[in-house]
């Protein structure tokens, strides 16, 4: 069955440094993949999506790979803040032709 | 920039009452999807309308039910419930990629929080 995953211990870093979360999959072959912000009690954020044929994307300080080959992406963010401290999801289709499926989702720490 | 709304914004029922979530989705917006959040837990597709036709059905109980309007607002009903109940309910719509129908980017609100007691 199709299976997402993303690391699940907190990831603490210190300010400035850049953060880099992982997010592998399992019997997918998804045309895109999404990453989502989540704080506590609060709807998930969109944040990015790319597309199966590209291989980077960034949006200001975030970054996102994507390697099919691999089944994997990562999200990096740069210069980072404590105000980046949240829960990041990955997405990716579901079993639905129009719907996603979450990662559980890694807990970012970013130490002041 | 507008945004989805739900209501209310927290619900305490007692086992075995009805609820009903409504959901507001962002004006032109033609998808709205529904999803279920237990605590520490990713969020579970529930269920999706399409141009307010039932799209997709995912991990939905059937003692849950939803439609859509012709306003596009969506409401969430669900009865018989339960202690497992208890969640965050979001709400999420979106414009499907015109030319696959696959879902693209997906704004959430803010979320019910479903306390039963």
């Amino acid at each position: 069955s199709q299976k997402i995953e993303q690391n699940s211990e907190a990831l603490n870093i210190q300010e400035g440094k850049t953060a880099t979360l992982t997010c592998n999959y399992t019997n997918y072959s998804p045309a895109y993949l999404q990453w989502y912000r989540q704080d506590p009690g609060r709807g998930p954020v969109f944040l990015l999506l790319i597309r199966e044929n590209e291989k980077e994307k960034r949006k200001e300080r975030l970054k996102v790979t994507f390697d099919t080959t691999l089944k994997q992406s990562l999200f990096h963010i740069t210069a980072s803040q404590p105000a980046d401290s949240a829960t990041y999801l990955c997405a990716l289709e579901g079993s639905g032709y129009s719907t996603l499926t979450f990662g559980k989702g890694t807990m970012l720490l970013v130490s002041p | 920039a507008a945004g989805v709304i739900q209501s209310p914004r927290h619900l305490i029922k007692e086992k075995r009452e009805t609820a009903t979530l409504k959901c507001y989705p962002i004006p032109r917006h033609d998808t709205v999807y529904w999803y279920q959040q237990g605590p520490g837990q990713d969020p579970q597709f529930l269920i999706s309308f399409y141009e307010k036709m039932q799209s997709d059905k995912g991990s939905i109980p059937d003692r849950f039910s939803a439609q859509q309007f012709s306003d596009y607002h969506s409401e969430l009903n669900m009865s018989s419930l339960e202690l497992g109940d208890s969640a965050l309910y979001f709400c999420a719509s979106s414009n499907r990629d015109g030319t696959r129908g696959r879902a693209g980017e997906q704004y959430f609100g803010p979320g019910t929080r479903l306390t039963v007691t």
